[in-house]
């Protein structure tokens, strides 16, 4: 298994529609896990933090199931500025080097 | 603040030409990071400096050099371009305390092409 695995997509969804990304990951020692979102053209930014069975920020839901070793990440009601690549991200021993998955990308159509 | 910044924002060399990426962050972190992004790879770990005076390679070192200059600015030097280095270099920097301990700032990034 790779150490982080996501689903390229993309996932085309309209506006209002929730839509679920998982992300796999192959070290059962990783504590913490962060989705990024990732604008086209432009620099990851750190959308959540998941440290222990879930946070939720608003319309979006961060949840970590550790036994099947994956997060998932829930937008509801999706909006048009919804629309980027979804990066899940999961540290390698300790927080000084991590590892990117290559990202889910969604689009909300009007 | 400005955060992360990076120059140039676009550079096209010829194969075997030399260069140097800028990168500078004033949020008084110790860590710095150069990644490469491609197409269906993900970011991919170059270089990483953990404090001031320290650098360590990362996944894909081969090929490039790093310059912890100071606190502020880590630069990554491409000797001898090749077209297998053209990409998108994101410049990143991680705090070591409170709420910045786990997060990496990213800069505009670099996009390079070498023909």
């Amino acid at each position: 298994r790779k150490e982080v695995e996501q689903d390229p997509g993309p996932f085309n969804v309209p506006e209002g529609a929730t839509v679920a990304f998982n992300c796999t990951y192959s070290n059962s020692a990783s504590q913490s896990f962060f989705w990024y979102r990732q604008d086209c053209r432009k620099e990851p930014k750190l959308l959540m933090s998941v440290y222990s069975s879930g946070n939720e920020d608003g319309r979006f839901t961060a949840q970590l199931n550790r036994a099947s070793q994956y997060i998932s990440l829930l937008i509801r009601d999706s909006k048009l500025s919804d629309s980027a690549t979804y990066l899940c991200v999961v540290p390698r021993g300790g927080y000084q080097k991590v590892t990117f998955g290559i990202g889910t990308k969604l689009q909300v159509i009007p | 603040n400005a955060g992360v910044t990076q120059t140039p924002k676009f550079q096209v060399l010829k194969t075997g030409q030399s260069m140097t990426l800028q990168c500078a962050q004033d949020m008084n972190h110790n860590s710095m990071y150069w990644y490469r992004q491609d197409p269906g790879m993900g970011l991919r770990l170059i270089y990483y400096s953990a404090s001031e005076g320290t650098t360590d390679k990362g996944e894909v070192p081969n090929g490039y050099n790093v310059s912890r200059l100071n606190k502020r600015e880590f630069s990554l030097r491409l000797e001898s371009a090749a077209p297998s280095q053209t990409s998108v270099y994101f410049c990143a920097s991680r705090g070591t305390s409170g709420v910045t301990t786990d997060t990496q700032y990213f800069g505009p990034g670099t996009r390079l092409t070498v023909l």
